[in-house]
């Protein structure tokens, strides 16, 4: 069972363009929700993260916009640049901080931003 | 501060041989964790550790075995290597406490033929 479903699973934008990339999730209980972004060859980094009691958070160009009644949240990238061009995960996790914590990833988009 | 690092970055192994994935933070992170990456499955957590002598099982955990005798080391073991284990394993640490950021390594490359 896919706990957190993520789509498109590639994208393709020009330079200057908005960025979406959404997830969707069913477990109540997740408290926690970030975004990693992955370069071709290297670890996942963390990108930007919300808590559910927050709608929207925002740094730099990024943004994550967090809907709870629809168990729904989303990454919006503005003025896509070609230095953006990487794998993103949303994730979610349950008990954030305790000693069970578990973090689940969605399945990745692939952005690509052309020139 | 070399943060998580993991070896080898690639190896390949024939069906049924066995290899140990290293994986070391100098953080001292209570908190330890092994995921592999396969394509279109995202990131899928095999095991982790919230501190020494403490591990637990993840989302795919078989065929895979741990264990954490110090805080900063956390090898992966493959005892019997099937070709779907071919993936790449990414280990990732965190503080304790309300810190959720997972600092990850670099990644290994495994090919199992």
């Amino acid at each position: 069972q896919q706990q957190v479903k993520q789509s498109p699973q590639s994208l393709i934008v020009q330079k200057g363009g908005i960025s979406i990339i959404n997830c969707a999730y069913e477990n109540t209980a997740f408290d926690y929700f970030p975004w990693y972004q992955q370069f071709p060859g290297k670890g996942p980094a963390l990108l930007i993260a919300i808590r559910p009691d927050v709608s929207e958070k925002k740094e730099g160009r990024f943004t994550i916009s967090f809907n709870k009644s629809a168990k729904q949240f989303s990454l919006h990238i503005m003025d896509s640049q070609p230095g953006d061009s990487a794998t993103y995960f949303c994730a979610a996790s349950t008990n954030s901080g305790g000693s069970n914590y578990k973090l689940t990833f969605g399945k990745g988009t692939l952005l690509t931003v052309n020139p | 501060n070399a943060g998580v690092t993991q070896t080898p970055k690639f190896q390949v192994l024939k069906t049924g041989q066995s290899m140990t994935l290293q994986c070391a933070q100098d953080m001292n992170h209570e908190y330890m964790s092994w995921y592999r990456q396969d394509p279109g499955m995202g990131l899928r957590l095999i095991h982790y550790s919230v501190g020494a002598g403490i591990t637990d099982q993840g989302e795919v955990p078989n065929g895979y075995n741990v264990s954490r005798s110090t805080t900063e080391d956390f090898p992966l073991r493959l005892l019997s290597a099937a070709p779907s284990q071919t993936s790449v394993y990414f280990c990732a640490s965190r503080w304790g406490g309300r810190s959720e950021k997972l600092f990850f390594g670099s990644g290994t490359q495994l090919s199992v033929l």
